[in-house]
């Protein structure tokens, strides 16, 4: 099975701010990568689909990269309504679908 | 719009069977572009991808749980639905149903909670 590792587990941030969440898979994915915003008590709502490729609707603050093992998911300037739950999910060819562990994104 | 609704019990007894039903409106269940997956979420844990269904009937779940679950589509109905054997309270959760284009999940059910206890 294909391991994810997401960091950090929990980040605090002020408004403004550029911030970084990483995922890094235990074998090659391709682009194979997408990323979640969930807030409390709703359903998870998806960003960034194939690394990079922005959903339709989603605010352009909101950018993915990478490829292969390594991604990243960038907030390039954090608004209050953004303090969420994140996740990565990546798909392999078994096929299997596997979510990061979360980082839970706080307003400092 | 297309949107997602769970339905079915909010408390299954343990050795029992989990049953759900999603019910799609404002779209077809049986377009050729989509997959429908169920997708689950222990209480304040991460989200644990369940299985997927395409209308024609083909299935593939997660290997943890593919002993225990048996997904279908009803597509008279406009709906597909989860059926989980065997439940113990690791099983309480909320399940969401979402549909599934190509690898992502880009739209979500609001999410059932069930809970396992006697």
């Amino acid at each position: 099975d294909i391991q994810m590792t997401q960091s950090p587990s929990s980040l605090s941030a002020s408004v403004g701010d550029r911030v970084t969440i990483t995922c890094q898979a235990s074998q090659d994915i391709s682009n194979y990568l997408n990323w979640y915003q969930q807030k409390p008590g709703k359903a998870p709502k998806l960003l960034i689909y194939d690394a990079s490729n922005l959903e339709t609707g989603v605010p352009s603050r909101f950018s993915g990269s990478g490829s292969g093992t390594d991604f990243t998911f960038t907030i390039s300037s954090l608004q209050p309504e953004d303090i969420a739950t994140y996740y990565c999910q990546q798909y392999d060819n078994l096929p299997m679908y596997t979510f990061g562990q979360g980082t839970k994104l706080e307003i400092k | 719009q297309l949107q997602l609704q769970e339905s079915g019990p909010g408390l299954v007894k343990p050795s029992e069977t989990l049953s759900l039903t999603c019910t799609v409106s404002g779209g077809s269940i049986s377009s050729s572009s989509y997959y429908w997956g169920w997708i689950r979420q222990p209480p304040g844990k991460g989200l644990e991808w369940i299985g997927s269904i395409y209308y024609s009937g083909s299935t593939y779940y997660n290997p943890s749980l593919k002993s225990r679950v048996t997904i279908s589509v009803d597509t008279s109905k406009n709906q597909f639905s989860l059926k989980l054997s065997s439940v113990t309270a690791a099983d309480t959760a909320v399940y969401y149903c979402a549909r599934q284009v190509v690898a992502a999940f880009d739209i979500w059910g609001q999410g059932t909670m069930v809970t396992v206890s006697s």
